[in-house]
């Protein structure tokens, strides 16, 4: 079982749409979540990290975070086509252990 | 303020000779990390430096890598002799602790044929 798993895509939205992006993690040790986005040949950029149950809001971008499931997510709101990037899940086990682990990434097109 | 570089951003050579890479990390760094991403794998994590000892090395694949940060400064990633399977991009990050947001460069894309 890979450590982190995201479903690699496409993920095709409309412009305007939500889109919704979803990564698994085996390690039930790991305590911080992060989404970076990566643009075609650049460098992974931040865009949200989460630590606590529950969901967490900044701007048009929300992530969700299920412990119990192992699970989290982001939603992209009014989807932009310069939104149309691959989506990173990491996580780390926090505690002093900072090393990140990544999912291979999902890709998202954003269509006008 | 700068972000992280990394130096060259391209490197073509033949198996069995040596590459060095370099990262320079944004200013009052102390954390970086080198990280590297072969075709169709996810982004892999090879070893951290808290300034400039060696916190954590468990990624790097074999002996034939070699990471420095004399000074606690720029770090260099050197690959002798370089391998087929050592094609990839090789990502440096750093952060101001090691609980902090990771900010990455744009990586060195190497290809050894």
């Amino acid at each position: 079982q890979k450590e982190v798993e995201q479903n690699s895509g496409p993920l095709s939205v409309p412009e305007g749409a939500i889109a919704s992006l979803n990564c698994t993690y085996s390690d039930q040790g790991s305590q911080s979540f992060f989404w970076y986005r990566q643009y075609s040949g650049k460098s992974p950029e931040l865009i949200m990290f989460i630590y606590s149950n529950g969901d967490k809001e900044d701007g048009r971008f929300t992530a969700q975070l299920n412990k119990a499931s192992q699970y989290v997510s982001l939603l992209i709101r009014d989807s932009q086509p310069s939104d149309s990037a691959t989506y990173l899940c990491a996580v780390n086990r926090g505690s002093g252990y900072s090393t990140l682990t990544f999912g291979k990434g999902t890709m998202l097109l954003v269509s006008p | 303020e700068a972000g992280v570089t990394q130096f060259p951003s391209h490197s073509v050579i033949e198996k069995g000779q040596t590459v060095t890479l370099r990262c320079d990390p944004i200013s009052g760094h102390d954390n970086l990390y080198w990280y590297r991403r072969v075709m169709g794998k996810e982004i892999k994590f090879l070893l951290h430096f808290v300034k400039e000892s060696k916190q954590d090395e468990s990624g790097m694949p074999n002996n034939r890598f070699l990471a420095e940060r004399t000074g606690g400064t720029y770090s260099t990633l050197k690959v002798q002799p370089a391998e087929l399977e050592d094609s990839g991009v090789y990502f440096c990050a750093s952060s101001q602790d090691e609980f902090q947001t990771q900010y990455f460069g744009p990586g060195t894309r190497l290809l050894v044929l």
